[in-house]
């Protein structure tokens, strides 16, 4: 079964505009990461954020961690055309197992 | 080159036949993992291995098996394939230090089982 859910399925919105996407998950974790996957191919591994840290950023991306509500946002700043890809979170709990959501499905358009 | 590789990228076979994919490394990682992603979908676990001689079971194994030939190497095979295992096939890698545990993924492999 899966872990996270990210919301929303699917979203698109204008080049320039911020995009935000969030993940909730149900148990507890040692952190939690988004990946990025471009039509068809592998994911690619963006941020990681740990159970004990609030908010990271990394370039134009920001991750937030509110653990309890157990919930995770990523937000893509000042989006470019090449951003359009689905984006996942996964969580890492006690073992070294990913859980995946379903992903989220961002189109940029120009 | 590629850090992850995956053979072959595509691949379309009939039900019955017994398919073998293959996913090479060269990061010197000591995980490997197998996944499936459906449309729609996230990914879900087959198989992991934590060293050459540590083989898992994911969430999803019935139909598969996996070897783990040498650290660079870990195979997935269909002994009798259906029609739902038609799916987006990926290998992946990790580290086996330290407490990230950020995964590295090949290109992926479709296969289509008519």
């Amino acid at each position: 079964s899966q872990q996270g859910e990210e919301d929303p399925q699917a979203l698109s919105i204008q080049e320039g505009e911020n995009a935000t996407m969030n993940c909730s998950y149900k148990t507890s974790i040692n952190n939690l990461q988004w990946y990025r996957q471009n039509s068809g191919r592998g994911l690619v591994h963006l941020i990681l954020i740990r159970s004990n840290e609030r908010e990271k950023h990394s370039g134009r991306l920001r991750v937030t961690l509110d653990t309890s509500k157990k919930s995770s946002s990523l937000l893509i700043t000042a989006s470019r055309a090449a951003d359009t890809a689905s984006y996942f979170c996964a969580t890492r709990g006690s073992n070294y197992q990913l859980i995946w959501g379903a992903g989220t499905k961002l189109i940029i358009k120009p | 080159d590629a850090d992850v590789t995956q053979t072959p990228r595509n691949r379309i076979t009939k039900t019955g036949k017994r398919i073998m994919l293959e996913c090479s490394q060269t990061k010197g990682h000591d995980r490997m993992y197998w996944y499936r992603q459906d449309p729609g979908l996230g990914l879900r676990l087959i198989y992991y291995s934590f060293d050459v001689k540590d083989i898992n079971k994911g969430e999803i194994s019935d139909g598969y098996s996996v070897s783990r030939q040498a650290q660079a190497k870990f195979s997935l095979s269909l002994e009798s394939a259906i029609p739902n295992q038609t799916a987006l096939y990926f290998c992946a890698t990790s580290d086996g230090t330290g407490s990230k545990n950020e995964q590295f993924f090949g290109p992926g492999t479709r296969l289509t089982v008519l």
